[in-house]
């Protein structure tokens, strides 16, 4: 079956460090991925999307690798702030639906 | 442009009764899906309406339905209602099916 597999401790960092969240998948064969934010009580918010054939993407603070050899995407906040604390959600197309992860919770301590 | 708006974004209900929750997409989308979100399951896929179609559907019983309208509005219905219904009701809008999503706020259903 088709499995999205995402760190389900929390990640506690301190302020300016870099946080690394982690998403491995099985069973799917994926065009691109996506990254999502979600705080406490609202709906997730799109964050990046990367393609298969991308090997990194960058958005300001934010950088995404895919690696569809091991089936894997990692996500970096680089200079994390407080405000960065919230629950990271990876999603895959499965054809007809679009599968979540259950996400990562991140805790940015000052 | 408004976003994805959501209503009610709270419910309260008792076993047995149903309820229609509706959604509102971005201007111009034509894509609507729909999630539900639990702390057990996470996020998981209701189904998609394109172009007042459904498209796909999850795996969910019969009892969970939906509809979009002309104007790409769209509402779900949830009947004959159980304790584990309760969760977090997200509706989200794309321009097409592949794209990013952009979610409303959420209704919180709560079944007694």
């Amino acid at each position: 079956s088709q499995k999205i597999e995402q760190n389900s401790e929390a990640l506690n960092i301190q302020e300016g460090k870099t946080a690394t969240l982690t998403c491995n998948y099985t069973n799917y064969s994926p065009a691109y991925l996506q990254w999502y934010r979600q705080d406490p009580g609202r709906g997730p918010v799109f964050l990046l999307l990367i393609r298969e054939n991308e090997k990194e993407k960058r958005k300001e603070r934010l950088k995404v690798t895919f690696d569809t050899t091991l089936k894997q995407s990692l996500f970096h906040i680089t200079a994390s702030q407080p405000a960065d604390s919230a629950t990271y959600l990876c999603a895959l197309w499965s054809g007809y639906a679009l599968n979540f992860g259950k996400g990562t919770s991140l805790l940015v301590t000052p | 442009k408004a976003g994805v708006t959501q209503t009610p974004r709270y419910l309260i209900k008792t076993r047995g009764q149903q309820v229609t929750l509706s959604c509102s997409p971005i201007s111009g989308h034509r894509s609507v899906s729909w999630y539900q979100q639990t702390p057990g399951q996470g996020l998981q896929f209701l189904f998609e309406y394109f172009s007042e179609t459904q498209r796909n559907k999850g795996n969910f019983p019969g009892r969970f339905s939906g509809r979009q309208f002309s104007n790409s509005r769209s509402e779900m219905n949830v009947s004959t209602l159980e304790l584990g219904d309760s969760a977090l009701y997200l509706c989200a809008s794309s321009p097409l099916q592949y794209n990013e999503q952009f979610f409303g706020p959420g209704t919180r259903l709560t079944v007694l």
